[in-house]
This record gives C-alpha cells, structure tokens and sequence, in this order.
C-alpha cells in the first residue's frame, strides 16, 4: 500500500529565506510524485510533479523538488520565500504501474511566512 | 474553460438532513474523483469515475453515501441522514486518462458544516 509522510506540520520562516519541506513515500511499486498548495479556503493547485527522468523537478512560483528513489524522498525547495507562499502544502503519491487512478495526500505542511 | 466546478461553497444542515453537493469537471476529463478533508489533515479519497462508471470506492464511504455520474459529465455526491462527523470539507477533482500520471485538477470544494 501507499503512503505519504510530511515530516513537519508546520514550518515558520522568514520572508526572503530559504525552506525545504519535507516529504517522505512508501510504495511497492513505481510511483508518481506531485506537490500542491492550498491557500485559505481553496481547492488544490498543482505545484509541481515527477514522472520520469531528471529527479530534479522544477515547478511554479519558484518551487523545485528532488526525488530521490534510495531514501523515498520527494523534498520541496524555494530558495527565498514570500510573503503570498504561506499556505498549506501537500505531497501526493499515485501509482505508476498501474496508472494511478486515485492519489493519496500527506497530512500537509503549513508554512508560515514571517516579515 | 473555468477549471472544476462545485456547488454549493458552503452548506450548513441538521443532523440527519439529506444534502447533495454537484461537481462540474473540466470538459473532456474523462475521470473524476471525490475527496474529503477534514481539518488539519490532507484529501482522503473517496470514490472515483471513469465516464459514468463508478469503479472504486473507499472504504469511507458508507451506506450513507452516494455518488453518481448519469452521463459521463457532472457528479453529485449524495449524504443522508447526515451526522456531525461528516462535517469536511468535499472536494473533487477530474483528469484525462491517467496513463503517465496525470494530474487531478481540483475545484475549490464544499464545505459542509452539520449542526
């Protein structure tokens, strides 16, 4: 079975600093791995995804995310933060194999950006 | 195209009132999917439709539940005799056909309060 574990409920952090959100996967099969974000009151929008090839995956507003297969990790970077990132950000899991008709959601992370 | 519909934003009931929430996928997304998200925690699936065929559905969706898809475009998502624990938040999302991963586009849910 799939899971997704969001290491960090929540993560404070200075506007213009750096942030790593953390996302850890188990599956036994090959996957597909996305981030989205979710402001106040919101439906779900996409961040960015991994399907195959460079593990380093780029995405909107700044975002990128590493997948890295021997520590199922699929950790989300900004390099300086804004105030309009705060949100609650959720890594996905779906299952590659077998084409992924459903997605399972970590718990979220909040992340709070301070002035 | 305005992306996934639904309607209403907000509902507040009794307990044990009957409600209905109607979803409006992108046009041509074939699949559809209805989530829940109760606070603090990422969507859980629910149930899931190719066209109109519902092909799976989560273990959390009880006898109390129900959801259809007549003709292969709208969905609602029925709740009877509702209870306080259904309170959440009713997300759906919809996609083409997810043979390399293709991600599930969000509406900005229903938010059901049971009072």
């Amino acid at each position: 079975a799939q899971s997704v574990t969001q290491l960090d409920s929540q993560v404070p952090v200075f506007e213009e600093a750096p942030v790593e959100l953390r996302c850890n996967y188990s599956s036994s099969v090959s996957v597909y791995l996305f981030w989205y974000v979710q402001y106040p009151n919101q439906g779900l929008q996409l961040l960015l995804k991994y399907l195959s090839g460079s593990t380093l995956v780029k995405g909107i507003n700044g975002f990128e995310a590493e997948f890295n297969k021997s520590q199922t990790s699929f950790h989300l970077r900004k390099p300086s933060v804004h105030i309009s990132d705060t949100a609650e950000y959720f890594c996905a899991v779906s299952d590659g194999n077998t084409g992924g008709f459903k997605t399972i959601f970590g718990a979220g992370t909040r992340l709070f950006v301070k002035a | 195209d305005t992306g996934v519909s639904q309607n209403p934003r907000h509902k507040i009931t009794k307990r044990g009132q009957n409600v209905t929430f109607r979803c409006d996928p992108i046009s041509e997304h074939n699949r559809l999917y209805w989530y829940r998200q109760t606070l603090g925690q990422g969507p859980e699936f629910l149930t899931y439709f190719q066209n109109e065929a519902q092909l799976e559905k989560s273990r959390l969706l009880s006898d109390r539940f129900s959801a259809e898809r007549p003709k292969g475009s709208f969905s609602t998502l029925e709740i009877q005799r509702t209870e306080q624990g259904d309170s959440a938040m009713y997300l759906c999302a919809s996609s083409k056909n997810q043979g390399e991963g293709t991600e599930a586009f969000f509406g900005q849910g229903t938010r059901l309060t049971v009072v």
